[in-house]
């Protein structure tokens, strides 16, 4: 199975709003309601910001939110902040054994 | 407070072997599935491994019979024996708890750089 499909980047303005789409299949987006985003910075922890397609732990702004319609599941980061400039990957629960998740290509958030 | 910190990365020659630790705290690990995620420099994040609370154990097809991970419960450890290493095992590898939620990772190690090159 191949990795789920994001934008290589996505950029946006201070206040401004932006979306990253993650797009995968019916065997695993589409499939199930196990779908997570996390925000990472290469060389450090990633850090979980939504799980179950759109659930909040406790602690990740408000400002984050998600939803999912078929085989595409969807982050907006509403109210851009410089501190959100990160790679941004989803992830899915798949139907497989191996792989057990797929994650996303990736997507680099840059606030000009 | 959950902490996990990974150690064992390091130079490896093509075909060597590695031995990686996750050393867990601040949770009950026997009670917590554990998994293995990489990330190829420059490339996103990877599943590789991960074992239940049964010590039932799943791979990638990409590390099928090179890998093996495992946990010591007394020693609030998880690990990755790494076998027959290719250029392409050239990553760094994260440990993660996964959550409540399946294949949810709700903590991460920092991570631990293995590099393989002769």
């Amino acid at each position: 199975q191949s990795a789920l499909t994001q934008p290589a980047s996505v950029s946006g303005s201070p206040g401004q709003s932006i979306t990253i789409p993650c797009t995968g299949t019916s065997s695993d987006v589409g499939g199930y309601n196990y779908v997570s985003w996390y925000k990472h910075h290469p060389g450090k922890a990633p850090k979980l910001m939504i799980y179950e397609v759109s659930n909040r732990p406790s602690g990740v702004s408000n400002r984050f939110s998600a939803s999912k319609s078929g085989n595409t599941a969807s982050l907006t980061i509403s109210g851009l902040q410089a501190e959100d400039e990160a790679d941004y990957y989803c992830s899915s629960y798949t139907s497989s054994n191996t792989p057990l998740c797929l994650f996303g290509t990736g997507t680099t958030v840059t606030v000009l | 407070e959950v902490q996990l910190v990974e150690s064992g990365g390091g130079l490896v020659q093509p075909g060597g072997s590695l031995r990686l630790s996750c050393a867990a705290s601040g949770f009950t690990f026997s009670s917590y599935n554990m998994h293995w995620v990489r990330q190829v420099s420059g490339k996103g994040l990877e599943w590789v491994s991960s074992i239940g609370t049964a010590d039932d154990t799943y791979y990638a097809d990409s590390v099928k019979g090179r890998f093996t991970i495992s946990r010591e419960i007394a020693k609030n450890s998880l690990y990755l024996q790494m076998n027959s290493l290719r250029a392409g095992d050239a990553a760094v590898y994260y440990c993660a708890r996964e959550g409540t939620a399946d294949v949810t990772f709700d903590y991460w190690g920092q991570g631990t750089l293995v590099t393989v090159s002769s």
